[in-house]
């Protein structure tokens, strides 16, 4: 079974911030996904990737195949970036292989 | 478009009762996904859909759950002689199928067992 650690686990950083967020995982994956969940929201996936390195927009998510690592990068954060971001690593073909990270809680005060 | 759509939002029921979650997929996605969410908790994988079939039920939590999808459109998610510790948010989630094809979350459920 995977198991994926996200850190930190909190993190309350000023607007404008660079911000980072690092999911690990223990298993070979064949893709990493990144969601993002706003409080009483539902949740949008921001990224799934399995090399290399995806932009979208302000958000930057890389991924180390060798490291079984990979990052959340926001770029001049702002105060409706405040989410719970959720790694989750991909094990099969289909996203039944799943297995989620605890999330990483994010306030960014203005 | 339609996104995924989920019925009730909200499910207050009594302990020992039986409830029915719905899940709306997005049209043309034939592949469905059940996840729960706990207070507190992170995301836990109940069940996996691809058309009507399910080939991953590993992560019903016990024979109280069942799930079924028709038409390789929408699925229900049904919880007999409902527990406290059942009270979570169900969340439905689909997608065009494949192995990298991005998940479109519903809103969830949020049940309350009493």
């Amino acid at each position: 079974k995977n198991e994926v650690e996200q850190s930190p686990q909190n993190l309350t950083a000023q607007e404008g911030e660079f911000i980072t967020i690092n999911c690990s995982y223990s298993v070979g994956i064949s893709a990493l996904h990144w969601l993002q969940q706003h409080p009483g929201g539902g949740i949008v996936s921001l990224f799934m990737l399995s090399s290399g390195k995806k932009k979208h927009g302000r958000l930057i998510a890389t991924i180390n195949i060798q490291e079984k690592h990979s990052s959340l990068h926001i770029t001049a954060s702002h105060p409706r970036d405040s989410a719970v971001y959720i790694c989750a690593a991909q094990a099969g073909g289909g996203a039944d292989g799943l297995t989620f990270g605890k999330g990483t809680h994010l306030i960014i005060q203005p | 478009g339609a996104g995924v759509s989920q019925s009730p939002s909200n499910k207050v029921t009594e302990k020992g009762k039986d409830v029915e979650l719905r899940c709306d997929p997005i049209s043309g996605h034939t592949a469905l996904y059940w996840y729960r969410q706990s207070l507190g908790q992170g995301l836990e994988f109940l069940i996996y859909f691809q058309g009507n079939s399910a080939p991953d039920k590993s992560g019903l939590p016990s024979d109280r759950f069942s799930a079924e999808r028709t038409g390789g459109s929408v699925s229900t998610l049904t919880i007999q002689r409902t527990q406290q510790e059942d009270s979570a948010v169900y969340l439905c989630a689909s997608s065009l199928g494949g192995g990298y094809s991005p998940l479109h979350f519903g809103n969830g459920t949020r049940l309350t067992v009493t």
